[in-house]
């Protein structure tokens, strides 16, 4: 299996709800990121936590991350109908020379 | 800056043909990577490379070659087009700070290969 796991595959939400995307992973890592994937386009970066970080802010964007259990979580709050997307995480390994490993991804949609 | 660029963004292959898939950074990035994307999945590394003249393999990096005579161009060149190279191909480059990491990495729009 992937070194990231995401959960859930899809999430649905009403505009102006928080969502909450998690992301757990198997080998020590270097930093964890998040990216979004609008439909048919390349990805953007969004935020990166280190691995002697626990918790950061971008915005409307909270990412946290826990190294003892391997997981990390994505939460947008207020959500819009702009953050509909794919959001993926990726964890660059510490023996990975800057290399990024993804995961599947969790499709959000929000619903005006 | 243009960032990354890619080209084709669409190319139909019939099996067997080879061809070169373009990528491009005007950033003066070290790090150049390249990546396929199959349905509902997350990207798999191909190949990368951490400066001019120096490359290594991905996760899947069968089929594919690659090459970086510059810093600005990191083309990927497919062998002998199969099926299961049907894919979206993504180029992404970032600073490169070697085992430190922490980069963030700018993605290119894709080039959407069909192989029949």
């Amino acid at each position: 299996s992937q070194q990231g796991e995401e959960d859930p595959q899809a999430l649905s939400i009403q505009e102006g709800e928080n969502a909450t995307m998690n992301c757990s992973y198997k080998t020590s890592i270097n930093n964890l990121q998040w990216y979004r994937q609008n439909s048919g386009r390349g990805l953007v970066h969004l935020i990166l936590i280190r691995s002697n970080e626990r918790e950061k802010h971008s915005g409307r964007l909270r990412v946290t991350l826990d190294t003892s259990k391997k997981s990390s979580s994505l939460l947008i709050t207020a959500s819009r109908a702009a953050d509909t997307a794919s959001y993926f995480c990726a964890t660059e390994l510490i023996q990975g020379a800057q290399k990024l490993v993804f995961g599947q991804g969790t499709r959000l949609t929000i619903n005006p | 800056n243009a960032g990354v660029t890619q080209t084709p963004k669409f190319q139909v292959l019939k099996t067997g043909q080879s061809m070169t898939l373009q990528c491009a950074q005007d950033m003066n990035h070290e790090y150049m990577s390249w990546y396929r994307q199959d349905p509902g999945m997350g990207l798999r590394l191909i190949h990368y490379s951490v400066g001019a003249g120096i490359t290594d393999q991905g996760e899947v990096p069968n089929g594919y070659n690659v090459s970086r005579s510059t810093t600005e161009d990191f083309p990927l060149r497919l062998l002998s087009a199969a099926p299961s190279q049907t894919s979206v191909y993504f180029c992404a480059s970032s600073l490169y700070l070697g085992l430190a990491g922490k980069n963030e990495q700018f993605f290119g729009p894709g080039t959407r290969l069909t192989v029949l």
